[in-house]
């Protein structure tokens, strides 16, 4: 159990472009989502919690136009990274808490980001 | 808010040695603390978890012990071996659900 898919798992795109990141809870229901980012032998860093059916909240610091999460139900968040810059490549991970009382939360496999 | 610091950030042990990563936290009211090892390009794994009831919990070759007057944790592994090898974080909650991750820790067992 608590199983949790990201989609895609690498993705290459140029400068400018938006890209969208999938992040889904596939054998129970997420109210709760979080997105982190991690750059190269770094810790992770949360960016935002996506709280199924009402707005993310954002970490200090990250730009909330530029990061753009919906979770439009209780099995899938998204991130979408609009006009993506190279210093936006990164390693993207969600992960989902189990609504069980638990503070427990499952990673995602993470997605690859490299911005040319 | 909740801060985590994590030491040290390298180790390495010989296989079959046992390896501590200590990690401490500020905010006295946290009361659940994950372990995670992450493998090179790998998702974060849950190996063990603590919560601020009890002061030890052991998992096999796994054990993690918990000090609440003095705000620290610790992971402690035994007997070693090359799989080990891994990045381990160590988490304390920060407001609703949030974790705050430590540094980070590299243990490398050496054949």
């Amino acid at each position: 159990g608590a199983v949790v898919s990201q989609h895609p798992s690498w993705v290459i795109c140029k400068s400018g472009t938006s890209v969208k990141i999938e992040c889904r809870s596939l054998d129970f229901q997420a109210t709760t989502m979080f997105w982190y980012r991690q750059f190269p032998k770094q810790s992770l860093m949360l960016m935002a919690t996506s709280n199924e059916g009402s707005k993310a909240t954002y970490e200090q610091g990250v730009e909330k136009d530029k990061f753009l999460i919906n979770h439009a139900s209780l099995t899938l968040s998204t991130l979408t990274v609009t006009s993506a810059h190279p210093e936006d490549s990164s390693f993207y991970i969600c992960s989902a808490r189990v609504p069980s009382g638990r503070e427990t939360q499952y990673f995602g496999p993470g997605t690859r980001l490299l911005v040319l | 808010g909740e801060n985590v610091e994590q030491h040290p950030s390298t180790l390495s042990v010989q296989e079959g040695d046992s390896a501590v990563i200590k990690c401490t936290y500020s905010d006295s009211a946290s009361n659940y603390f994950p372990w995670y090892k992450q493998e090179l390009g790998k998702r974060p794994q849950l190996i063990i978890d603590i919560r601020s009831n009890v002061g030890e919990k052991k998992d096999q070759r796994i054990a993690v012990t918990l000090n609440k007057t003095a705000k620290h944790f610790s992971l402690h592994i035994t007997e070693t071996q090359p799989e080990d090898s891994a990045v381990y974080f160590c988490a304390a909650p920060s407001g609703t659900y949030k974790y705050i991750f430590g540094t980070g820790t590299r243990l490398k067992v050496l054949a």
